[in-house]
């Protein structure tokens, strides 16, 4: 079965506080994903990374950075905390393209529920 | 633009009976489909897909549906039992992309009422 294990399920972080959210798959997947989970807007793309240190932004970068040193690992990063991220974030990883079902399906952590104040 | 949509926040349905969950899409390059369920403080779990040269995959209770021609695709659970109660989230992906990202709808909270 894939694993995919965030850090922390629930955290609380104060205004302007640098925050760093921790993804490990031990699946050997290529592609790596942090998604925001707000009610109402469903699952919102922050950053992907598809190799190795590659990165590319997902559809609400703002506010974020992100770092994949190793294969197994992708760090979400709020370098000042703000009211407006207090959220689920979603880790996700899938295997690499290709055609098929299963290079589709991507697989979830259990999620970080952050609360800024 | 939202090119995945869910138009009903909310679905309840009695034990026993069928569940249908519907999802449009806009984009016609989408070739993938696929249905999550997420339970509250969990992540969502892959449920059921279908590639867009099928109109139809049996999974158990779960059945999904695709209409290309109407840019529609369902998802029936048949019958619904109260765990089925969750978050349904629907997503599509272009496999000609380089990245295989997902575009998910807004999902459909699912009460499944004993």
């Amino acid at each position: 079965d894939v694993k995919v294990t965030q850090s922390s399920r629930y955290l609380v972080k104060r205004t302007g506080e640098k925050v760093f959210l921790e993804c490990v798959q031990d699946m050997d997947h290529e592609n790596m994903f942090w998604y925001r989970q707000d009610p109402g807007l469903g699952l919102r793309l922050i950053y992907f990374s598809y190799d190795v240190k590659m990165k590319e932004k997902g559809d609400i970068p703002e506010g974020y950075s992100v770092s994949r040193e190793k294969k197994e690992r992708f760090s979400l990063i709020l370098e000042s905390a703000s009211t407006n991220q207090t959220s689920m974030y979603l880790c996700a990883s899938s295997l690499p393209p290709g055609q098929g079902l299963a290079n589709n399906i991507q697989y979830f952590g259990a999620g970080t529920r952050l609360s800024v104040l | 633009d939202q090119q995945v949509k869910q138009n009903s926040p909310s679905l309840s349905v009695q034990e026993g009976r069928i569940s249908i969950l519907n999802c449009d899409y806009t984009n016609s390059m989408f070739d993938y489909f696929l249905w999550y369920k997420k339970y509250p403080a969990e992540g969502p779990t892959f449920l059921i897909s279908i590639s867009s040269i099928k109109d139809k995959n049996e999974d158990g209770r779960f059945t999904v549906f695709l209409n290309k021609s109407a840019k529609h695709l369902s998802l029936h659970i048949v019958p619904s039992q109260p765990g089925d109660s969750a978050v349904y989230f629907c997503a599509a992906s272009y496999s000609g992309g380089s990245n295989y990202k997902l575009t998910f709808g807004k999902g459909t909270l699912l009460t499944v009422n004993p």
